[in-house]
C-alpha cells in the first residue's frame, strides 16, 4: 500500500514568519512530487512540483526533496493570512503513458495570524 | 470557458435515485480523472482515463460507473448509492506522457446521499 503521510496540524504561525510543511512517502520508486493548496470549500490548486533532489524556489515558496529519506517539504516565507489553507502533498508513484496517478496525503492545515 | 468545469456543484439524492456528474476540460489534455474527497481522509483516486480508455479503476464499487466519450468530457454515473458515499467528487485532467504533468482540478460536486 503506497502511502503519503502529513501532519494534519493545525500549524499556526504569525504573519511574516516561515511556515514549514512536511511530507513523507512510502514508495521508493516515486518520481515526482507535488504541493497543492486547498482553501475551504474549494478545489486543490497546484503550487509547485519537484522531481530532483534539492531545493526548488518559486517566489515565497521553496520545495525541498530528499529521496534517500523519502521526505519532501514546503517552506513558505513571509507568511500571509491569505496563505491560510490546507496544503496537500501528492506523490506520483504510478507514472505510465496514461497519465499522472497521484497519491495524496491528508493535508496539513496552516493558519497564519495577523 | 477555461480550465476544468464540473456540474452540478451540489447534488442531493436518495439511495434509490440515478444521477450523473459531468466534467468538461478546456485545456487540451488527454487524461482525465475522478477523485473522491471525504472528511479527514486523503483524496482517493477512483478512475483514470487516457485517450478515452479507462486505464485505472481503484476497486471502486459498481454503483459508480464512469464514462469518457471523448478527451474533453467525463461523466460519473451514480445509482443506488449509500450514505457513506456522501463526499466531494473532484474531476481533474492532465497531459499524459510526462511524470511531471500536474493535475488540474475542477471545482467539484458536493454529493449528499440521504
Amino acid at each position: 500500500q503506497k502511502e503519503v503521510e502529513q501532519n494534519s496540524g493545525p500549524l499556526s504561525v504569525p504573519e511574516g514568519a516561515i511556515a514549514s510543511l512536511n511530507c513523507t512517502y512510502s514508495d521508493r520508486g516515486s518520481q515526482s512530487f507535488f504541493w497543492y493548496r486547498q482553501y475551504s470549500g474549494k478545489s486543490p490548486e497546484l503550487i509547485m512540483f519537484i522531481y530532483s533532489n534539492g531545493d526548488k524556489e518559486d517566489g515565497r515558496f521553496t520545495a525541498q526533496l530528499n529521496k534517500a529519506s523519502q521526505y519532501v517539504s514546503l517552506l513558505i516565507r513571509d507568511s500571509q493570512p491569505s496563505d491560510s489553507a490546507t496544503y496537500l502533498c501528492a506523490v506520483n508513484s504510478g507514472f505510465n503513458q496514461a497519465g499522472t496517478a497521484l497519491i495524496f496525503g491528508k493535508g496539513t492545515t496552516l493558519s497564519v495570524s495577523s | 470557458e477555461t480550465g476544468v468545469t464540473q456540474t452540478p456543484r451540489h447534488l442531493v439524492m436518495g439511495m434509490t435515485n440515478k444521477k450523473s456528474l459531468k466534467c468538461e476540460q478546456h485545456l487540451g489534455h488527454n487524461a482525465m480523472y475522478w477523485y473522491k474527497q471525504s472528511a479527514k481522509k486523503p483524496l482517493e483516486l477512483m478512475f483514470v482515463y487516457s485517450l478515452e480508455e479507462r486505464v485505472e479503476n481503484n476497486s471502486v464499487p459498481s454503483r459508480f460507473s464512469p464514462e469518457c466519450p471523448n478527451s474533453s468530457h467525463l461523466f460519473l454515473h451514480l445509482h443506488t448509492l449509500q450514505p457513506e458515499d456522501s463526499a466531494l467528487y473532484l474531476c481533474a485532467s492532465s497531459q499524459g506522457g510526462s511524470p511531471n504533468s500536474p493535475l488540474h482540478f475542477g471545482n467539484g460536486t458536493r454529493l449528499t446521499v440521504t
